[in-house]
């Protein structure tokens, strides 16, 4: 969606950390969301985040959260071939996702 | 985490001709599910919110004579894509929640349909 916006390209080396960011619109956002999408399948819920914090780490996975600046990172750690894909925030207002286009992540060698 | 089937992955269907997807909750029951349209390399777009036993709400701009949903039981939404043309091809993804305040939303695989 317009409000939600995500630079659309991400090349990183196989064991390098990745970081994806995003930027949102709607103060009202309650939760914020991180979705993986790998070629021709759906989304998978990666991790989400409530609006009040500031971090969240799940293994690999780490989410930072600037609530005043209204910008959402993701970062993936030691990055691997399998994390090769298409990777969208999304911001939840009113119980609706609004996402972003989509960073496309590329693993390199 | 829970489980959303979509059926069928892919659909090839003549122009004119209607054409029925179907998004099943597994293994919860999902008061409110949702209907996505993704374009090639874009971000999926919200077409409407349908609620257990109750009339869809469509966003801005999606016809809801062309796209008809139908969520009868708690596990199950269907969208009835009507008279079909070409420039309803698209990857429509479905996703569902328990409940209306919930917070994770899961996805079905998608559908690809292709209208020739």
């Amino acid at each position: 969606g317009e409000d939600v916006e995500q630079s659309l390209f991400l090349s990183v080396r196989e064991g390098d950390s990745s970081v994806i960011n995003c930027t949102y619109t709607d103060s009202s956002s309650t939760y914020l969301y991180w979705y993986k999408q790998e070629p021709g399948a759906g989304l998978q819920l990666l991790t989400y985040i409530f609006s009040n914090m500031d971090m969240k780490q799940d293994q690999r996975l780490t989410v930072l959260l600037n609530k005043k600046d209204k910008h959402l990172s993701l970062r993936i750690a030691d990055t691997q071939t399998g994390d090769s894909a298409i990777y969208f925030c999304a911001e939840s207002i009113d119980y609706k996702l609004s996402f972003g286009a989509g960073t496309t992540v590329t693993v390199r060698a | 985490g829970a489980v959303v089937s979509q059926h069928p992955s892919w659909v090839i269907c003549k122009s004119g001709t209607s054409v029925k997807i179907e998004c099943r909750s597994l293994d919860f029951q999902a008061t409110t599910m949702f209907w996505y349209r993704q374009f090639p390399k874009q971000s999926l777009m919200l077409m409407a919110t349908s609620n257990e036993g109750s009339k869809a709400t469509y966003e801005q701009g999606v016809e809801k004579d062309k796209f008809l949903i139908n969520h009868a039981s708690l596990t199950l939404s269907t969208l009835t894509v009507t008279s079909a043309h070409p420039e309803d091809s698209s990857f429509y993804i479905c996703s569902a929640r328990a409940s209306v305040q919930g917070i994770e939303a899961f996805f079905g695989q998608g559908t690809r349909l292709t209208v020739v």
